[in-house]
C-alpha cells in the first residue's frame, strides 16, 4: 500500500503545452514537498505547501488539503522541464520521526 | 549559503565491500535522514537522527549503519550485509524538533553502483 500516488507515471508533451501532474495521498499531513530530480539524480525542492496555491516562475503548485490531492502544473513547457517529478508529503502524525512518504514520480520529457 | 552536501555523486564499488556516503549539513537542523531510491518506487527511509549521538532505523534499515558524532555530519555505510545496495542513496534534514517539514531540506543525492 502506497501512502502517495502520482499520476501520470509518464507524460510526453510537445513544447509550449500546459502540463499537469497530479498526486493524491491518504494520510492527514503536515505538509507536501514537490520535488524535481534530473537525469543523473540531483533532487530539487520545487515547492513546500501546507495550504492554498504557491507559483513560482512558470510552476505552480496547488494543495486541496479537504481532499487530499495537490497538482504541479508547468505552463509554456520547454524541454529543460524534462525530468522527474516527485511528489512528497509529511504525515502529521508519525512518532516523532518528521519522516516524508514518497511517490514513484512522473517522468516528464518535453519535446522540442 | 547553507545546504546539505553529499558527496561523491556517483560512487562505484566492488561486491563485498562497505562503503560510506557522505552527508554535510551546515543549516544547523538537528534532524537528519538516510533515504534510498530503487526504480519504480518511491524513496524509503533507511536511518534517521533527531539529535546527536541519537540515531533510529527507518524501514529499511537492514545493511546499513550510521553514526551522528557531529550535528554537521550523518554518514551512512552501504555495508557487505546489504543484498542489493546499488541505488541512489538521498540524505536530507530538517529544522527543530516539532517544526514538522518546515525548513526540510534534500541532498542532491549519490548513486551507488556495486559490480
Amino acid at each position: 500500500k502506497n501512502e502517495v500516488e502520482q499520476s501520470p507515471q509518464n507524460l510526453t508533451a510537445q513544447e509550449e503545452e500546459f502540463i499537469t501532474i497530479n498526486c493524491s495521498y491518504s494520510v492527514g499531513i503536515s505538509a507536501l514537498h514537490w520535488l524535481q530530480q534530473h537525469p543523473g539524480g540531483g533532487i530539487v525542492s520545487l515547492f513546500m505547501l501546507s495550504s492554498g496555491k504557491k507559483k513560482h516562475g512558470r510552476l505552480i503548485a496547488t494543495i486541496n488539503i479537504q481532499e487530499k490531492h495537490s497538482s504541479l502544473h508547468i505552463t509554456a513547457s520547454h524541454p529543460r522541464d524534462s525530468a522527474v517529478y516527485i511528489c512528497a508529503v509529511m504525515p502529521a502524525y508519525f512518532g516523532g520521526r518528521n519522516q516524508f512518504y514518497f511517490g514513484t514520480g512522473t517522468s516528464l520529457t518535453v519535446i522540442p | 549559503d547553507g545546504g546539505i552536501t553529499q558527496s561523491p555523486k556517483y560512487l562505484f564499488r566492488k561486491e563485498g565491500q562497505n562503503v560510506t556516503l557522505s552527508c554535510e549539513q551546515n543549516l544547523n537542523h538537528d534532524a537528519m535522514y538516510w533515504y534510498r531510491q530503487d526504480p519504480g518506487q518511491g524513496l524509503r527511509l533507511i536511518y534517521y537522527s533527531q539529535i546527536v549521538n541519537d540515531f533510529q532505523k527507518g524501514d529499511i534499515a537492514e545493511g546499513y549503519s550510521v553514526s551522528r558524532e557531529k550535528k554537521e555530519s550523518f554518514p551512512l555505510t552501504v555495508t557487505s550485509a546489504q543484498k542489493n545496495p546499488t541505488a541512489f542513496y538521498l540524505c536530507a534534514s530538517s529544522s527543530p524538533l516539532g517544526q514538522g517539514a518546515y525548513g526540510y531540506t534534500f541532498g542532491s543525492g549519490t548513486r551507488l553502483t556495486v559490480v
